[in-house]
């Protein structure tokens, strides 16, 4: 079946380091990839998207970009800021599909 | 647009009590979902509905059951509360599931069940 999975946190960085979170997922088929990012008390909300394969998604600084050849979407941004601070879950859904598959989610705390 | 609320933000259930959470959005969204969030693990979803008067069963229904009579509302019940659903309960909406289409959560509600 299909499945998503993030690399585990908590991530720890300093104001104005380069961020990585993995994500690499497993699809019967050929899925949009989404990531979510969830703020202290708030639901999520979606920071970027990509629709098909080679799609680079953007959005606040933060890329990823939808790599077919090795199943992965990683988020990347150059510099974080100590409001980057959040958990971000990478996701994937099908074209009229009701189930959004969701990765556990990675916590990022940022120090200024 | 207040976009998608939910009610109460915060709730403690003893077992066996019952309890209804609400859920609204104002942006006429057809689609409705119902998710469970538990600690370290991604998003369950319990129930979905695709339009007023029309629902099913997610991953994880068993113990809730959902209503939607009009396009804007989509209440999650929970009957004869149980420890196993202590959780964040997140409610979402979404315009449609095209390719790509992004779905827009409430605050979500904690409930704890002792």
């Amino acid at each position: 079946g299909d499945s998503v999975t993030q690399m585990e946190g908590p991530v720890t960085l300093s104001e104005e380091a380069f961020l990585t979170i993995n994500c690499t997922y497993t699809a019967t088929g050929y899925p949009s990839l989404f990531w979510y990012v969830q703020y202290p008390g708030e639901g999520l909300q979606l920071l970027l998207k990509a629709t098909k394969a080679d799609d680079k998604g953007s959005n606040k600084g933060f890329e990823a970009t939808y790599r077919k050849e090795t199943t992965s979407f990683h988020l990347e941004k150059g510099s974080v800021q100590v409001s980057d601070s959040a958990v971000y879950f990478c996701a994937l859904s099908y074209t009229g599909g009701f189930k959004t598959i969701f990765g556990a989610g990675t916590r990022l705390f940022v120090k200024a | 647009n207040a976009g998608v609320t939910q009610t109460p933000k915060f709730r403690i259930l003893k077992i066996g009590q019952s309890m209804t959470l609400q859920c609204t959005q104002d942006m006429n969204h057809n689609y409705m979902y119902w998710y469970r969030q538990d600690p370290g693990m991604g998003l369950k979803l319990i129930y979905y509905s695709v339009g007023a008067g029309i629902t099913d069963k997610g991953e994880v229904p068993n113990g809730y059951n959902v209503s939607r009579s009009t396009t804007e509302d989509f209440p999650l019940r929970l009957e004869l509360a149980a420890p196993s659903q202590t959780s964040v309960y997140f409610c979402a909406s979404s315009y449609n599931q095209d390719r790509g289409a992004e779905q827009y959560f409430g605050p979500g509600t904690r409930l704890t069940v002792t």
